[in-house]
């Protein structure tokens, strides 16, 4: 089974500030790694598909890169909407696997 | 557009049962795999499990193995888990999700387990 590890688990940054969030594999996923955002009480949204793909209606503040073991997620210039948790995930043998998570916070 | 809506959630005793639905919509639901994945309170995303898109191949995390069951029902277009000997530790947010990477998931059932 792929283990996803995530760092930092928690990122305090202010409005305006550039966010960069990892996700490391423990063995090669190739680009088949996606990003969610996820807001108390809510589902968690797609954010980036493929390891850089913007999914639909994603602003593009929001990119990805990354490719093999690691991944990173950056947001440019966060908006206040954009304080939430960010999981990566990635669909191997069938199953899915998640990280554990960044949570985004408001410094 | 896809739509999935899950149903069945509830408070139920230890040890006992409760089924899950996920009525899918909006995409050809015979012809994918499909998840379900829970959320417990304040904590991260984990796999419970997947069928294919025929229901030949059903796969499970171990910590639900023996316990719970996936099916779906193709002629409804729905997707279903069966959860039996329910523990304090399966507490959480269900949410079926379509196979792929496409971020086609549910809003979720809660799921209590308490006396």
């Amino acid at each position: 089974e792929i283990v996803l590890t995530q760092s930092p688990a928690t990122l305090s940054l202010s409005p305006g500030e550039r966010a960069t969030l990892s996700c490391r594999a423990s063995q090669s996923v190739s680009s088949y790694l996606a990003w969610y955002q996820q807001k108390p009480g809510q589902a968690p949204r797609l954010l980036i598909y493929d390891a850089s793909n913007r999914a639909t209606g994603i602003p593009a503040r929001f990119s990805g890169s990354g490719s093999g073991t690691d991944f990173t997620l950056t947001i440019s210039s966060l908006e206040p909407e954009d304080f939430a948790v960010y999981y990566c995930q990635q669909r191997s043998n069938w199953l899915f696997t998640f990280g554990q998570g960044t949570r985004l916070e408001i410094k | 557009q896809v739509q999935l809506v899950e149903s069945g959630g509830g408070v139920v005793q230890p040890g006992r049962s409760l089924r899950l639905s996920c009525a899918a919509s909006g995409f050809t639901f015979s012809s994918y795999g499909m998840h379900w994945v829970r959320q417990a309170p304040g904590k991260g995303l984990e796999w419970v499990a997947v069928i294919s898109y025929d229901g030949s191949n059903k796969y499970y995390a171990d910590s639900v193995k023996g316990r719970f069951t996936i099916s779906r029902d193709n002629s409804k277009n729905t997707l279903y888990l069966q959860m039996n000997s329910l523990r304090a530790e399966d507490t959480a947010v269900y949410y079926c999700a379509k196979d792929g990477m496409t971020g086609d998931w549910g809003q979720g059932t809660l799921v209590t387990v308490s006396s």
